[in-house]
C-alpha cells in the first residue's frame, strides 16, 4: 500500500521568505502523481502544484517549486517570497495513473510571520 | 467558470440518523470523490463516481454510500450515524478518473450529536 508522510506538523516562515516542506512516499510503482494541495482556514482544498513521475523536470507555479527526488522517494515544496495568504495547511498527496483515490499526509501547518 | 459545489455547509443530526451530502463538480467534470476530514484521521478516500458508476471504494462501512446521478452532481449517503462520523466531508471532481487533477469542493461539515 501507499503511503505519504510529512514529517513536520509545524512550520513557520517570515514574511518574504523561503520556506521548505517535506514529504515522502512510499510505492512500488514506477509511475505515478504527485501533489501539492493547501487548505487555509475556509477549509477548501486548493490544488497548489502537480509532477508526473516520470518527467523528471521539478515542477513550478510562479512562487512554488517542487523538488522532486524519485530514487529518494522524496517530494518537497518550496515557497518563495512567502506571503501572508499562504498561511495554510498543506498536504501532500499521492496517486497512481491507473488508481483513483489520492493519498494524503498527514498535513504541515504553515504560519506566516509579518 | 464555477467550481465544485456542496451543500449543504453544516449539518447537524443525532446518533441513529441518516445524513445527505450534495456535489455538483466543475461543469464537464465526470468523476467525483468523496472523501472524509475526520480530526485526528487526516483525510480518508470514501469513494469514486464516474459515469454514473461506483468504480472504488475506501475501507468505510457499507452504511456509507451514495450515487452519482446522470448530470454527474453526486450525492453521499451515512446511514445510522455514529458520532465518530462527525467531519468534514468533501467532495472533488475531475475530467475522468484516471490521469486527471482533483479539484475539491467547500466541504460539508457534520457534526454528529
Amino acid at each position: 500500500a501507499q503511503t505519504v508522510t510529512q514529517s513536520q506538523p509545524e512550520m513557520s516562515v517570515q514574511e518574504a521568505e523561503t520556506v521548505t516542506l517535506s514529504c515522502t512516499y512510499d510505492t512500488s510503482e514506477s509511475d505515478y502523481y504527485l501533489f501539492w494541495y493547501k487548505q487555509p482556514p475556509s477549509r477548501q482544498m486548493i490544488l497548489v502544484i502537480r509532477q508526473e513521475a516520470y518527467k523528471q523536470q521539478n515542477a513550478t507555479e510562479n512562487r512554488f517549486s517542487v523538488n522532486f527526488q524519485k530514487a529518494a522517494k522524496s517530494f518537497s515544496l518550496k515557497i518563495s517570497d512567502s506571503q501572508l495568504g499562504d498561511a495554510a495547511m498543506y498536504f501532500c498527496a499521492y496517486r497512481t495513473t491507473s488508481g483513483s483515490r489520492l493519498t494524503f499526509g498527514e498535513g504541515t501547518q504553515l504560519t506566516v510571520n509579518p | 467558470e464555477a467550481g465544485v459545489t456542496q451543500s449543504p455547509t453544516h449539518l447537524i443530526k443525532t446518533r441513529g440518523q441518516q445524513a445527505t451530502l450534495r456535489c455538483s463538480p466543475i461543469s464537464g467534470h465526470t468523476s467525483v470523490y468523496w472523501y472524509q476530514q475526520a480530526l485526528g484521521l487526516g483525510l480518508q478516500f470514501l469513494l469514486w463516481y464516474d459515469e454514473g458508476e461506483e468504480r472504488n471504494r475506501g475501507n468505510f462501512p457499507p452504511r456509507f454510500s451514495g450515487r452519482q446521478f446522470p448530470n454527474y452532481s453526486s450525492e453521499l449517503n451515512v446511514n445510522a450515524l455514529e458520532l465518530e462520523d462527525s467531519a468534514l466531508y468533501l467532495c472533488a471532481s475531475s475530467l475522468d478518473g484516471g490521469k486527471e487533477t482533483q479539484y475539491f469542493g467547500p466541504g460539508t461539515r457534520l457534526l454528529v450529536l
